[in-house]
């Protein structure tokens, strides 16, 4: 089945710890996508990548890092600089941008992270 | 700056009858919205869109509402189902814009049995 894995599910990091969150897609989709979910907010955007070996900054992209070495494959780095990183982390992936059409996000379940 | 807007977080319906869900846009450059639905430690997943020419699309029991003049959209769900019970998220985006959607920040619709 096509779809995107991201990992680990849930994962605890201590204070000053970079942590990696995993995102997988097998849907052939060019562009892929991090968001940040926090209570009573809507999705934020994080960074954005619409080609391999090509990335934007999103909306609240400080503290946080990322690479597109592979189409299918968008990770996310949590550095330390990131002030309050506790959060449900979200990877999306589309066709792309699109001139015509909705051009609908496919979500991974998520990540949530916790600063211990 | 909140461009979409969702101004109940929290509504609940009975079984069977109507829920409307609501939002508003402030970016008159918004030429497509989309609805999306997620369950808690879920992703979500797309529910329905509608394009700024129509003022209406349906399908199924989800019927969204658009009124450009206003800037408001809506999410009608006839009937309700408790398995509708879900965090529901207004998104709107440029055609052709590379930043993808703005979200709102989502209503918790609960259908009571």
């Amino acid at each position: 089945d096509g779809g995107i894995t991201q990992s680990p599910k849930y994962l605890f990091r201590k204070e000053g710890q970079n942590v990696t969150l995993s995102c997988e897609q097998n849907l052939n989709h060019d562009a892929m996508y991090w968001y940040r979910q926090d209570p009573g907010q809507g999705l934020r955007l994080i960074y954005y990548s619409q080609i391999v070996n090509d990335f934007q900054k999103g909306d609240i992209a400080e503290g946080y890092s990322v690479s597109r070495e592979k189409k299918e494959s968008f990770p996310l780095t949590v550095t330390s600089a990131q002030k309050n990183p506790t959060a449900f982390y979200l990877c999306a992936s589309s066709t792309g941008t699109g001139v015509s059409g909705a051009n609908v996000l496919t979500f991974g379940a998520g990540s949530r992270l916790t600063v211990l | 700056d909140q461009q979409v807007k969702q101004n109940s977080p929290s509504l609940s319906v009975q079984e069977g009858r109507i829920s409307i869900l609501n939002c508003d846009y402030t970016n008159s450059m918004f030429d497509y919205f989309l609805w999306y639905k997620k369950y808690p430690a879920e992703g979500p997943t797309f529910l329905i869109s509608i394009s700024s020419i129509k003022d209406k699309n349906e399908d199924g029991r989800f019927t969204v509402f658009l009124n450009k003049s206003a800037k408001h959209l809506s999410l009608h769900i006839v009937p309700s189902q408790p398995g509708d019970s879900a965090v529901y998220f207004c998104a709107a985006r440029v055609v052709g814009s590379a930043r993808q959607l703005t979200f709102g920040s989502g209503t918790q619709l609960t259908v009571l049995p």
